[in-house]
């Protein structure tokens, strides 16, 4: 399995812009997660799904990001409109239904809002 | 809410050391706690995943533990090399699947 593939892997956009981010998880796996991490907040989970359904947003910052997962093996986190303090990496993670609850993450989206 | 902390957060070793990372926890009802790699600029490697109703996990020359009870986990790296120059992160498991990370040690291993 070619593990979690994440898509674009840099991004520099202009303030205001509409960002979208992709993630496609490792095949079987039945959860999918965004994570942010932030040199002054380290890690932290923005949203997760469970078979395509949102189960837990409570980490979203705010109305301008929003995530959907259309199909099992594809998902995107949006920004619109795009803000400086948004620039950040943007990992996404996958895990499967039963054993372990291991989670396997991809290699990040560097986004950068000027 | 579960607040995840990692002492040091970083250290310098000369190769061929044994060394011992640490991290502790607020909540001890977790699920299980994973440690990560992370090397600069890149994504995150899974290295040992211990159950909560484990109390250790080894794989090659790491070797995790985990006490519940007192909230600690350690990550053990024998005879250290300057490949394992890394963050390392520790990362808990709720019961709804979610991580909380800590913020990680920065390890460096020097030739």
């Amino acid at each position: 399995d070619a593990g979690v593939i994440q898509s674009p892997r840099h991004e520099v956009t202009e303030m205001g812009q509409e960002v979208t981010l992709r993630c496609k998880p490792i095949s079987g796996h039945d959860y999918l997660f965004w994570y942010r991490q932030t040199m002054m907040r380290g890690l932290e989970l923005l949203i997760y799904f469970n078979n395509n359904v949102p189960i837990d947003d409570s980490g979203m910052p705010e109305d301008r990001f929003s995530a959907k997962m259309p199909n099992a093996s594809f998902s995107t986190l949006k920004i619109q409109p795009s803000e400086p303090r948004d620039s950040a990496v943007y990992f996404c993670a996958s895990s499967p239904h039963r054993g372990s609850y291991e989670q396997y993450f991809g290699p990040g989206t560097r986004l950068t809002v000027t | 809410k579960q607040e995840v902390t990692q002492i040091p957060a970083a250290l310098s070793v000369p190769e061929g050391e044994n060394l011992v990372l640490n991290c502790s926890f607020t909540d001890s009802a977790i699920y299980n706690l994973q440690w990560f790699r992370q090397d600069p600029g890149k994504g995150l490697t899974s290295l040992l995943l211990i159950q909560s109703s484990q109390r250790e996990q080894t794989s090659g020359r790491l070797n995790a533990s985990l006490d519940k009870s007192s909230g600690r986990s350690t990550l053990y790296i024998a005879a250290s090399q300057p490949g394992d120059s890394a963050t390392y992160l520790c990362a808990v498991g709720g019961s709804a699947r979610q991580l909380t990370f800590g913020s990680g040690t920065q390890l460096t291993v020097l030739p």
